[in-house]
This record gives structure tokens, sequence and C-alpha cells, in this order.
């Protein structure tokens, strides 16, 4: 079963504006990762943030975590046609001697040029 | 550095026969991952090799799919026979192995194999 998962399932956007991507999840966590995938290609990790930290910035991106609320957001600011993709979440738990990570379901965003 | 390599990138084949997915990991990587991505979800773990053993299979349908790390570099994915319901995306990612465990690290994605069964 899915640990994560996104909220909206899909996004449309314009150039420009910002984009708000929505994970939620049900166990506690070790960390939690945010990955990009492009129509055909493989998934490009984001940023990963740690169950210690509450918000983490990269670029254009702005990562925050509610352990608490058991959730997390993906903002990506100014938005561009080349971040039209699905955005998944993954969490790291730890399982016996496994190191596990499960994605959600996604958030396709597509930014209209 | 290069990124993990797949191939095939693509594979259609009949219900009930057999199929070979080849990874090739990033230099040095000791994690290796084997996920099932169908049409519209997340990526499913179905494997992770530390090294040349296996960390985790609980989601492998082992009575069809077998996989194995040769040497602790290259893996293979094979299904025997394969069924409709196997048709998807397989990626191959690879990852550092570092203090506190392989999921402390970002996974390398290669592009994945798509496989369709008719």
């Amino acid at each position: 079963s899915q640990q994560g998962e996104e909220d909206p399932q899909a996004l449309s956007i314009q150039e420009g504006e910002n984009a708000t991507m929505n994970c939620s999840y049900k166990t506690s966590i070790n960390n939690l990762q945010w990955y990009r995938q492009n129509s055909g290609r493989g998934l490009v990790h984001l940023i990963l943030i740690r169950s210690n930290e509450r918000e983490k910035h990269s670029g254009r991106l702005r990562v925050t975590l509610d352990t608490s609320k058991k959730s997390s957001s993906l903002l990506i600011t100014a938005s561009r046609a080349a971040d039209t993709a699905s955005y998944f979440c993954a969490t790291a738990l730890v399982s016996g001697s496994a190191r596990q990570l499960t994605f959600g379901s996604g958030t396709q965003l597509t930014v209209l040029p | 550095e290069a990124g993990v390599a797949q191939s095939p990138r693509y594979k259609i084949i009949e219900k009930r026969q057999s199929v070979a997915f080849w990874c090739n990991p990033i230099s040095g990587h000791a994690t290796l991952y084997w996920y099932q991505q169908i049409l519209g979800q997340g990526p499913k773990l179905l494997i992770q090799f530390q090294n040349n053993g296996v960390v985790d299979d609980s989601q492998l349908p082992k009575d069809r799919f077998s996989a194995e790390r040769l040497k602790g570099v290259d893996s293979t994915l094979k299904i025997q026979p394969a069924k409709l319901e196997d048709s998807a995306v397989y990626l191959c990612a690879s990852s550092p192995t570092r203090g506190g465990g392989a999921a402390n690290s970002p996974l390398h994605f290669g592009n994945g194999t798509r496989l369709t069964v008719t």
C-alpha cells in the first residue's frame, strides 16, 4: 500500500504562477523526499527533508514538513513550462533491517505558457 | 558521473513468455533497487540489494519474478511467465551507502524499461 498520498492529483497553472503540492503519510518517518518525473523518463531527486527539519529550500523549491500532522508540501515559485512533470513524495521508513523508501501516487503538474 | 543505465528501453511480449531487464548502477553505489511503476501510479518497490545481498524482497511476486546482482554491480530482473498485469515501467535505482542506511540518501533512477504484455 502507498504510504504517502499527494494532493491534488492534477494541477494546471499559468507560467509565472506558484504551484503547491501536498503529501500526507501515515506512519513515523526518518525523512521525506520529493522527486520529479518527466514523461517517459526516470525519477529525479529534488530535495530531502529529515524528520527533525521543518523547512528546506533549493532554488525555486521550498519544502515544509509537519510531523505532527504527518504532512509535507512542495512549493515551486515562478513556475516555467519546463516544470511540467509528475511530482512524487517518498517517505523513508525504518522496518527491521531494511530501510524502505515508499512513493506516493504523484501530482501531475502542467504549466501553461 | 554516468547515470544508471537500463536496457532494453522497450519490450513487447505475449503473456506466458519470459523477459529479462538489465541494470548497471552508478559506479560505487552499494544499494540497488528495482521498482515497478504501473501507468498513473507511483513506483512500487520490488526488491532492494545491498551489495550482492537481498535486504528486502517482500513485495516481489516470487512465483514469477526473480532478480540477481552478481558481484554486487550489475543486476537483472526476470519475469517468467509474464501476465497481462505485469505491463508497467520497470525502474532501476541506486544509491550510495551512508551512515544510517540506504534510504537516507537520494535515489538515482534510470529511464526504465517499458514492458507491454499482450
